[in-house]
């Protein structure tokens, strides 16, 4: 089956500075990477997804790139700000996520004032 | 529109029990999926139901297991309870095509001692 891995486990990063976060799949027929955020003590919600016939989408601050060749996909967030604290999951899926979503281990994103 | 519900939100039982909780995804969605939460493995794939019926499955024992009722609300049944069931469970509903975000709920706490 799919697998995810996901990079770094923690990151800390100066406020107004970028994160970047990267993930790696196993499974050539996977065509649905969606990024979620999950707040402490709250429910995962999506903040950007991209689908495997693009390389790249962007919406304001955070953008997400992905590369099929090498099965590699990172999400990008610029001028970071503190409610940008959270653990964030990647994922990926065949059949454009209705057949369930594997997740990434999450990486802490710490914002330092 | 009301968001995913789940119940009950928080419960504990003791090994060897048997539990339901309880999932009604948002109305006009027919796919719900299952995830278990733990510190040390994720976000893991349960199951994924569309119409009454389980449309996918992760790699989960026999002892998980799940149903969809006509209405599209969902239940999730674990019997025979171990210590390593304790975890956040949680529930996603979308239209249930592709490329569809998957709207989480706010998870049942399972605790088994």
């Amino acid at each position: 089956g799919e697998n995810v891995e996901q990079h770094p486990s923690t990151l800390s990063v100066q406020e107004g500075d970028s994160a970047v976060i990267k993930c790696t799949y196993s499974d050539s027929a996977s065509n649905y990477f969606p990024w979620y955020k999950q707040e402490l003590g709250k429910r995962p919600q999506l903040i950007i997804d991209i689908r495997s016939n693009v390389g790249e989408k962007k919406d304001q601050r955070i953008a997400v790139t992905l590369n099929k060749t090498a099965k590699h996909f990172s999400l990008h967030i610029t001028e970071t700000q503190p409610e940008d604290s959270a653990v964030y999951f990647c994922a990926a899926s065949k059949g454009g996520g209705a057949d369930g979503l594997t997740f990434g281990k999450g990486t802490h994103l710490i914002i330092q004032p | 529109k009301a968001g995913v519900t789940q119940t009950p939100r928080y419960l504990i039982k003791t090994r060897g029990q048997q539990v339901t909780l309880s999932c009604s995804p948002i109305s006009g969605h027919r796919s719900v999926s299952w995830y278990q939460q733990t510190p040390g493995q994720g976000l893991q794939f349960l199951f994924e139901y569309f119409s009454e019926t389980q449309r996918n499955k992760g790699n989960f024992p026999g002892r998980f297991s799940g149903r969809q009722f006509s209405n599209s609300r969902s239940e999730m049944n674990v019997s025979t309870l171990e210590l390593g069931d304790s975890a956040l469970y949680l529930c996603a509903s979308t239209l249930g095509g592709s490329y569809n975000e998957q709207f989480f709920g706010p998870g049942t706490r399972l605790t088994v001692l």
